[in-house]
């Protein structure tokens, strides 16, 4: 009940394509959602994050949307560029329990 | 910059060395994490230190040992590590121990158990 599930492992897409991470969580009070980016030999880096009470949040090119009622939510990347590949993590927590983050995708945008 | 360092960058160890990974952060957190990021796996939580104390160790081996002398520095002490704990070892920082708050990142240790 404590695993955030995300998917794809990996992903290639052509520039300028929307690559689509989602994830899927068991427990219903986690209330905090926040995705990170690695770059390779990098620390990860919180990129967006979003709650509960809210669907969708964009932060430039990056969109997250939400679905509270399937428990699941997704990152979406307009535009993408070669300079976005990395892997991507989903996460989740409530209050003061630790972070869960999910296993990565590894993203690979075509020049 | 993070503002988190983490030094050494990469550590090769033999399975009898004792060794120390150090973080600092510079941001005026209050809370550091050590994280363990192993190939095609979750990072891992290892430990939280909110204020200088420990207030979270997942079950960690006792080969891996944590240092807080103060909210900028964090040590991890390595000793006797076996050849699965080969891995990238991350600390991190949040303005406190709260956890829905962004934590931000070393680039980490890149650690190799011969």
């Amino acid at each position: 009940q404590q695993q955030v599930k995300q998917s794809p492992q990996s992903l290639i897409v052509q520039k300028g394509g929307i690559p689509i991470i989602n994830c899927a969580y068991e427990n219903t009070a986690f209330d905090y959602f926040p995705w990170y980016q690695q770059f390779p030999g990098k620390g990860p880096a919180l990129l967006i994050a979003i709650r509960p009470d809210v669907s969708e949040k964009k932060e430039g090119r990056f969109t997250i949307s939400f679905n509270k009622s399937a428990k699941q939510f997704s990152l979406h990347i307009m535009d993408s560029q070669p300079g976005d590949s990395a892997t991507y993590f989903c996460a989740a927590s409530k209050g003061d329990d630790k972070i869960i983050f999910g296993k990565g995708t590894r993203l690979h945008i075509l020049p | 910059e993070t503002g988190v360092t983490q030094t050494p960058r990469h550590l090769v160890m033999g399975m009898t060395n004792k060794k120390s990974l150090k973080c600092e952060q510079h941001l005026g957190h209050n809370a550091m994490y050590w994280y363990k990021q192993s190939a095609k796996k979750p990072l891992e939580l290892m430990f939280v230190y909110s204020l200088e104390e420990r207030v979270e160790n997942n079950s960690v081996p006792s080969r891996f040992s944590p240092e807080c002398p103060n909210s900028s520095h964090l040590f991890l002490h390595l000793h006797t590590l076996q050849p699965e704990d080969s891995a990238l070892y991350l600390c991190a920082s949040s303005q406190d121990g709260g956890r829905n708050q962004p934590q931000h990142f070393g680039d980490g240790t890149r650690l190799s158990i011969l």
